[in-house]
């Protein structure tokens, strides 16, 4: 059974680096075609893609995002970070983990499996 | 970017209607499309992958078709459990991008 759950503070002030790690359970990202992928909701509005991790460490990012994004897996811990840099009021939101979705072997960017979400509000 | 335009935003309906939900892409995603439902303050599920393909364990209520850039959700008979959101998303090029959502209610 494949699970996760974000975990980091809920408030953070301007400018400053917000840092979440995804812990996650039922699967291991050493198993070639895995990926688990950050998507975040501001509130009241639309899902928006960040960023995903393959089990080869290989990385996408948001491109609108990219020079703000970080991402690192620890897979004795069985977690995923990300790190955004120099927090603003419009990147308050519910930040999502999610598995991405393999089919007939084949890795895809579809989410199948989702972490609760953690509410991050951005306020001096 | 590719953007995900869904309609309508809002459908107001029934228990036992037939929603349908469009959603239209800026540029030809073949089939790389998926269907997510949210529920308040919970996480979106998957329903629908390639466009047309029903996640395991969702009802057969749901189903979805289309191609290239233009597609569709279909419940075919509301339940009380399916007033949600949904959002639609494509997986074919970088960067993912999802589509602004539609909010059936009743």
């Amino acid at each position: 059974q494949i699970t996760l759950k974000e975990s980091g503070p809920t408030v953070v002030k301007p400018t400053q680096t917000l840092t979440l790690t995804c812990t996650f359970s039922g699967f291991s990202l050493t198993t070639t075609g895995v990926g688990v992928g950050w998507i975040r909701q501001p509130p009241g509005k639309a899902l928006e893609w960040l960023a995903f991790i393959y089990w080869d460490d290989d990385k996408r990012f948001s491109p609108s995002l990219k020079s703000k994004l970080s991402i690192s897996k620890d897979t004795s811990k069985n977690q995923v970070v990300l790190t955004l840099t120099n927090m603003d009021p419009v990147d308050t939101a519910t930040y999502f983990c999610a598995h991405l979705g393999v089919i007939r072997g084949a890795v895809t960017h579809y989410f199948d499996y989702w972490g609760p979400g953690t509410p991050v509000t951005v306020s001096s | 970017d590719i953007q995900m335009t869904q309609s309508p935003s809002s459908v107001s309906a029934s228990v036992g209607d037939r929603v349908t939900i469009t959603c239209q892409a800026s540029q030809d995603i073949r089939s790389w499309l998926a269907w997510y439902q949210q529920k308040p303050g919970k996480a979106p599920k998957l329903l629908i992958y390639g466009a047309s393909t029903l996640q395991s364990g969702v009802p057969s209520r749901f189903s979805a078709s289309g191609s290239g850039t233009d597609f569709s959700l279909t419940i075919s008979s509301l339940q009380p459990e399916d007033f949600a959101a949904y959002y639609c998303q494509q997986a074919d090029r970088f960067p993912l991008t999802f589509g602004g959502g539609t909010t059936v209610d009743i």
